[in-house]
């Protein structure tokens, strides 16, 4: 059964502290992994897709990465207004559905 | 180019009505999925419309349906209704269904409509 664990739950961080996000998943071939970012309020904001161990994507402050077993979302010098929760989801080649995994909420102080 | 837009944003209702949930996609958008968010459950799958047809279906009760007109609009119902279907409901839109093999599939979310049942 294909399966995503997102950790950490919650996350705090002081404006400028650079860390990560990790997302495991269990899949009979990966057809993609897929992250999101959610406001309160609102849906998900389509972020990143990564098809490959190996593969990296960028955008502003936030960078993916993925290998066979896990994805990391690395978030360098964060301000504010990256405070959202984090949605990680997998495609296997057997799913017909998206799996998400429950989200890494992060809260950056100023 | 407008995103996915899901009517109405809230609702209230009461144990034992019925509901219904209108999502437009993406134009150009043929896939249209929904979903169940609850705080403790997650995002969890409902089903998936290509071209008027269900596609996939998660494991819901039969108190669920849905179907998708010719222009790619959605529609969600939700009979006889439950306490524990209080949640977000998500739609979300793409240019493919999520079964065909070797197709990047990327989702659309609208901002999801917020049911409260008393």
């Amino acid at each position: 059964e294909d399966q995503v664990t997102q950790s950490p739950e919650a996350l705090r961080l002081q404006e400028g502290e650079s860390s990560s996000l990790n997302c495991s998943y269990t899949v009979s071939g990966l057809r993609g992994l897929f992250w999101y970012r959610q406001d309160p309020g609102k849906g998900p904001e389509f972020l990143f897709t990564l098809y490959s161990a190996g593969e990296e994507k960028e955008k502003e402050r936030l960078k993916a990465t993925l290998t066979k077993k896990e994805s990391f979302l690395h978030i360098t010098a964060p301000k504010p207004e990256d405070s959202a929760t984090y949605l990680c989801a997998v495609l296997g080649q057997a799913g017909t559905a998206l799996i998400f995994g429950k989200g890494t909420t992060l809260s950056v102080s100023s | 180019k407008a995103g996915v837009t899901q009517t109405p944003r809230y609702l209230i209702k009461t144990r034992g009505q019925q509901v219904t949930l209108s999502c437009s996609p993406i134009s150009g958008h043929r896939s249209v999925s929904w979903y169940q968010q609850t705080p403790g459950q997650g995002l969890q799958f409902l089903f998936e419309y290509f071209s008027e047809t269900q596609r996939n279906k998660g494991n819901f009760p039969g108190r669920f349906s849905g179907r998708q007109f010719s222009n790619s609009r959605s529609e969600m119902n939700v009979s006889t209704l439950e306490l524990g279907d209080s949640a977000l409901y998500l739609c979300a839109s793409s240019r493919v269904f999520t079964g065909q093999a070797r197709a990047k599939n990327i989702q659309y979310f609208g901002a999801g409509t917020r049911l409260s049942v008393l």
